[in-house]
């Protein structure tokens, strides 16, 4: 039990739709960091937010995009979904802005599937 | 770009064995860390090594740093049908924002 938790579990979508997937932090924890975990893969760094800003974002498109609010809870938003956005998505929490260091604690995932 | 590779990628042993599993960068970590993934949950953090050449030891879990702070490896002694999973190596980015991940290893272990 981490703390964090995802919501939905799983979902299954129509190319082209939009979703969104919704965190709730670890307590205390003023950083989120989302993830994209495709079939037999590590996880994708998507990006992160800290104090409502985002803070770095990886190498994903703009139709990717996310939200922190004042309770550090965060969404992350798909548009256009592709049938590769397929994936368990992750959401991750820690204390600050800096991963280096500290603990990061996971999500169980949601599981999207588009088709 | 700083990637990790981990190897290998699929390890199917019987209960008892020892195995190791490796983690390799061309670039300087500032740490490495250690995830173990069972199906539908999210990784949990097994150890974070920081100092080059550094071995932690996690009861049958054996976690070395090298020396140049450019790989890693993870011994498992004994390996029990529990310990089935994935295991995936992490670094920071450059900018500290965000975890690398390598592809993972693939761990079955029976009985």
């Amino acid at each position: 039990e981490t703390g964090v938790t995802q919501s939905p579990t799983h979902l299954i979508k129509t190319r082209g739709q939009q979703v969104t997937l919704r965190c709730s932090s670890q307590s205390g924890h003023n950083t989120v960091s989302w993830y994209q975990q495709a079939l037999g893969q590590g996880p994708q760094f998507i990006f992160q937010y800290y104090r409502e800003e985002e803070n770095g974002r990886g190498n994903f498109p703009p139709r990717f995009s996310g939200l922190q609010f004042p309770n550090y809870s965060s969404e992350l938003n798909v548009n256009a979904l592709e049938l590769d956005d397929s994936a368990l998505y992750l959401c991750a929490s820690s204390l600050s802005g800096r991963g280096s260091g500290n603990t990061i604690y996971f999500g169980e995932g949601s599981w999207l599937t588009v088709v | 770009t700083q990637l990790l590779e981990q190897s290998p990628q699929f390890l199917s042993i019987q209960e008892g064995e020892n195995l190791t599993v490796y983690c390799n960068s061309s670039s300087v970590f500032s740490s490495l860390q250690w995830y173990r993934q069972e199906p539908g949950e999210g990784p949990v953090l097994l150890v974070t090594v920081v100092t080059g050449g550094e071995v932690k030891k996690l009861k049958r879990l054996t976690f070395q740093f090298g020396d140049a702070r450019k790989d890693s490896s993870l011994h498992i002694t004994a390996a029990q049908p529990g310990d089935t999973g994935l295991y995936l190596c992490a670094g920071a980015n450059q900018a500290g924002t965000a975890l690398i991940f390598g592809k993972g290893t693939t761990l079955s272990v029976s009985s």
